[in-house]
Formats: structure tokens, sequence, C-alpha cells
């Protein structure tokens, strides 16, 4: 158990839809980071958040967004659902701000499937 | 798109023997670490090697790193059929922070 946890861990939604995938990061952890792993992509990552505040951002759609709220916890929402986003999205935590010798720890992920 | 490329795609040993995975990246990198996912779950941090060092141990874990080469190994030593799960590579390259991931390599440990 990585004391990263993802809900909900499966889900299945029409397209056009939006969904809110919740992550908790581990105890003490600053930085959420979500990432989606798809069969055609592999691992991508999406966006970074640091206490709060958006710290790096990758390959994230407009049609995707994520928030970290006061108590560390993130939200990535996704709207305007297509069957391409099907895929499981993982979410990840670390102490710091960067990636200089921090270890990511990653959630179980939630996995989605939009038919 | 895709920073580390790791070779094999997939393996398929006997419990007992060795496995070796290797993992190629295409710019310089900061840290390389290596990951693994058991089927349709999460993923487990095995192991950071940093730019710096060559070579680094944990319990039947064996990593290498060759920044000329830019390439990386990851030796399972005496395989168990619970080692079984893919296993990716991941950099950054500590100006952002962003882990770039392999496609994956599938081991499958006969028992």
């Amino acid at each position: 158990d990585s004391g990263v946890t993802q809900t909900p861990k499966h889900l299945i939604t029409a397209t056009g839809q939006r969904v809110t995938l919740r992550c908790s990061p581990r105890s003490g952890d600053l930085s959420v980071y979500w990432y989606q792993q798809s069969l055609d992509q592999g691992l991508q990552f999406l966006i970074q958040y640091y206490n709060g505040e958006e710290r790096a951002k990758g390959n994230i759609l407009e049609r995707f967004s994520a928030q970290q709220f006061p108590d560390l916890h993130s939200e990535l929402n996704l709207s305007s659902l297509e069957l391409g986003d099907s895929a499981l999205y993982f979410c990840a935590s670390s102490v710091g701000s960067g990636l200089s010798g921090n270890t990511i720890y990653f959630g179980e992920g939630s996995w989605l499937t939009v038919v | 798109s895709q920073q580390g490329e790791e070779d094999p795609q997939a393996l398929s040993i006997q419990e007992g023997e060795n496995a070796t995975m290797n993992c190629s990246y295409k710019t310089s990198i900061n840290n390389l670490q290596w990951y693994r996912q058991n089927s349709g779950r999460g993923l487990v941090h095995l192991i950071l090697i940093r730019s710096n060092e060559r070579e680094k141990h944990s319990g039947r874990l064996r990593v290498t790193l060759d920044t000329s080469k830019k390439s990386s190994s990851l030796l399972i030593t005496a395989s168990r059929a619970a080692d079984t799960a893919s296993y990716f590579c991941a950099t950054d390259d500590g100006a952002n922070s962003k882990l770039t991931f392999g496609k994956g390599i599938t081991l499958s440990v006969r028992p």
C-alpha cells in the first residue's frame, strides 16, 4: 500500500459526460501528480500541483482540469468525454515540489471506460 | 512522447533464473527510476539511480546506469513467480516535475 488513495476504482460513463476523479496523497506529501495510462499512449504525465498551486503541466487536454484543495487532496475533472479518454488514471504524490531525489508514490488508479 | 525505450518488450523465464531488462533514453537525465506494475494495479517504485551513480543494489535488484550510452539495466536475481509484472523505466531531467516513462517490459516468471 503506497498510502495514496484514489476513488473511484472503476467507472463507466457515456461519451459527452463529465467525471471527477479524487486523490488523497500520502500523509505529509505536498505534491500531487496525475498520469494517464492507455494502451496506445502508454504512461503520460498530465499535471502536477504543489501545496495547492499548479506546478507543472504535461499532455493535459483542455477538456481536463485539476485542482488541489487546502487539505491537499486533488481532483481531476474530465469533461466532454470521448471514447479515447478510456484509460487508467493514476494519482501520485511526493514530499517535495521537484523530482530531484524524490520518490513518487502511485495510487492504484481509477479505471475509466467511456462507452 | 516516450523518453525511455525498454528492451525486450516481453521476457519469459523460469523461476530461479535471472532477468535482465534494459532501458534506453534520448536526452540528458537527472535521475532514472524503475517501477513495477502488476496487472491492472498501481506502479510500485523499485529503485532510483542518480545520473552521477553507476550502479545501485536493493535486495535482489541491481540497477546500472551508463550515461554515455544513455542506457540503464535492471537485473532481478533468483526470480520468483511473484516477480511476474510489467517493469517501467522513468526519467526526469531535473528541470521540471515530469517523469517520462518507457512503454514497459512484460516479465513472466514460470513456476
